[in-house]
């Protein structure tokens, strides 16, 4: 079922750094390229998201970066803190679906 | 409460045995969504509702797993015959529209484990 591949699995960035996770999807249909957070023991919650029209989206310290030709995108967590540890998804979707689909995610730990 | 509430948070059952799931989703919301995610894995699409009726249950593995919406608020999830397989996190989310692309606020989920 998965259309949307994420990488990498686990990232570990010093506390400051930049952290960047990738997606890349299949389905020229999706138009809706959201960005969700996930702490343990919680359900996942909306970060940032993109529609195809933009190619950069900037939200305090995160920005997605869509690229729509390579059928790519990814989230970009500036100065990156260790508050900002936890699993982060990729998803798409579309009109045409009535299912979001996620990517397998990538844990995420800012060390001190 | 503000946002959508999922029970039990936690459910030990033997396999075979019949499970029932809740969500309770945000006041208002039309559209409910469940979603099973299995252990180092992103959220899997099982169902959505829109109003009382299944709009789509493409994501049902099988015909084991069942749910409802009876009067267009609260949903249960029913699994039958558990297997060790079912066990996982399920998720609920609803949505405030009919809009097919946009946010989706989720439960925190009831982790069901098969013995």
């Amino acid at each position: 079922q998965q259309q949307v591949k994420q990488s990498p699995q686990s990232l570990i960035v010093q506390k400051g750094g930049i952290s960047i996770i990738n997606c890349a999807y299949e389905n020229t249909a999706f138009d809706y390229f959201p960005w969700y957070q996930q702490f343990p023991g919680k359900g996942p919650a909306l970060l940032i998201a993109i529609r195809p029209d933009v190619s950069e989206k900037k939200e305090g310290r995160f920005t997605i970066s869509f690229n729509k030709s390579a059928k790519q995108f990814s989230l970009h967590i500036m100065d990156s803190q260790p508050g900002d540890s936890a699993t982060y998804f990729c998803a798409a979707s579309s009109d045409n679906n009535n299912d979001m689909r996620f990517g397998a995610g990538t844990r995420l730990t800012v060390k001190p | 409460g503000a946002g959508v509430s999922q029970t039990p948070s936690n459910k030990v059952t033997e396999k075979g045995k019949y499970v029932e799931l809740r969500c309770d989703p945000i006041s208002g919301h039309t559209a409910l969504y469940w979603y099973r995610q299995s252990l180092g894995q992103g959220p899997e699409f099982l169902i959505y509702f829109q109003g009382t009726g299944a709009a789509d249950d493409s994501g049902l593995p099988n015909d084991r797993f069942f749910a409802v919406r009876p009067e267009g608020s609260v949903s249960t999830l029913k699994i039958q015959r558990t297997e060790r397989g079912d066990s996982a996190v399920y998720l609920c989310a609803s949505s405030p529209t009919r809009v097919r692309t946009g946010e989706l606020f989720f439960g925190e989920g009831s982790r069901l484990t098969v013995l």
